[in-house]
């Protein structure tokens, strides 16, 4: 089974700074696929970046970055330039590769503050 | 395009009672999964269907069930509801099952029962 840890319960940033929201899994799995979600106020789950296990580089979109470490079983998100619209509940996320099912973190609250 | 929808967006219950909720995935989508969002924790994955076929059960008692229909939509019943039911339930959909095909999570019913 595959466990998903968030060990920081919130996090509070300055409108323009940078956080970093730490991530660590277990799993037996060589191939997988890790993910982090954005969970505003009005609950839907949005996807903010993926990262496959078998890529080395890590994966960047826009100010949302990873920093993947395959062997320490460490997945870390780190928002640049933070905007007030990044307020929300952050969950890092696990899947095999061969299925969707999803284990998700319990959750980072992030907090943007002008 | 339309997202995925779900309905209801709230409710109440009382306990004992049973209870439907219903997802549209968005269309072309063939996959359907369930997750309970306890309030403060992250989703739990409850169920997933694929061509109408269940093809993931997560950790839940036997008076959660679901079905997936012909033309994809989905429901998940829950019987003799406990206290302990109240929580989001979200569904995502994806064009087909593997990890490196995105989910795409509706808003979620928020379910209470009293």
């Amino acid at each position: 089974a595959q466990t998903v840890t968030q060990s920081q319960p919130e996090m509070s940033v300055q409108e323009a700074e940078t956080v970093t929201l730490s991530c660590t899994y277990d799993t037996s799995e060589n191939n997988y696929y890790l993910f982090w979600y954005k969970q505003p106020p009005s609950r839907q789950m949005i996807l903010v970046i993926r990262q496959e296990a078998y890529k080395q580089q890590n994966a960047t979109e826009n100010r949302f970055s990873v920093n993947f470490q395959k062997a320490a079983k460490s997945f870390s998100l780190k928002i640049s330039d933070s905007q007030l619209g990044d307020t929300a509940m952050y969950f890092c996320a696990f899947t095999a590769a061969a299925g969707n099912k999803l284990t998700f973190g319990g959750g980072t609250r992030v907090l943007v503050k002008p | 395009d339309a997202g995925v929808t779900q309905s209801p967006t709230h409710l109440i219950k009382t306990r004992g009672q049973h209870v439907t909720l219903r997802c549209s995935p968005i269309s072309g989508h063939k996959s359907v999964s369930w997750y309970q969002q306890v309030l403060g924790q992250g989703p739990q994955f409850i169920f997933q269907y694929y061509e109408k076929e269940e093809r993931g059960r997560g950790n839940f008692p036997d008076r959660f069930s679901a079905r997936q229909f012909p033309n994809y939509s989905s429901e998940l019943n829950v019987n003799a509801l406990l206290l302990g039911d109240s929580a989001l339930y979200l569904c995502a959909s994806s064009l087909v099952i593997g990890g490196n095909t995105e989910a795409f999570f509706g808003q979620g019913t928020r379910l209470t029962v009293v």
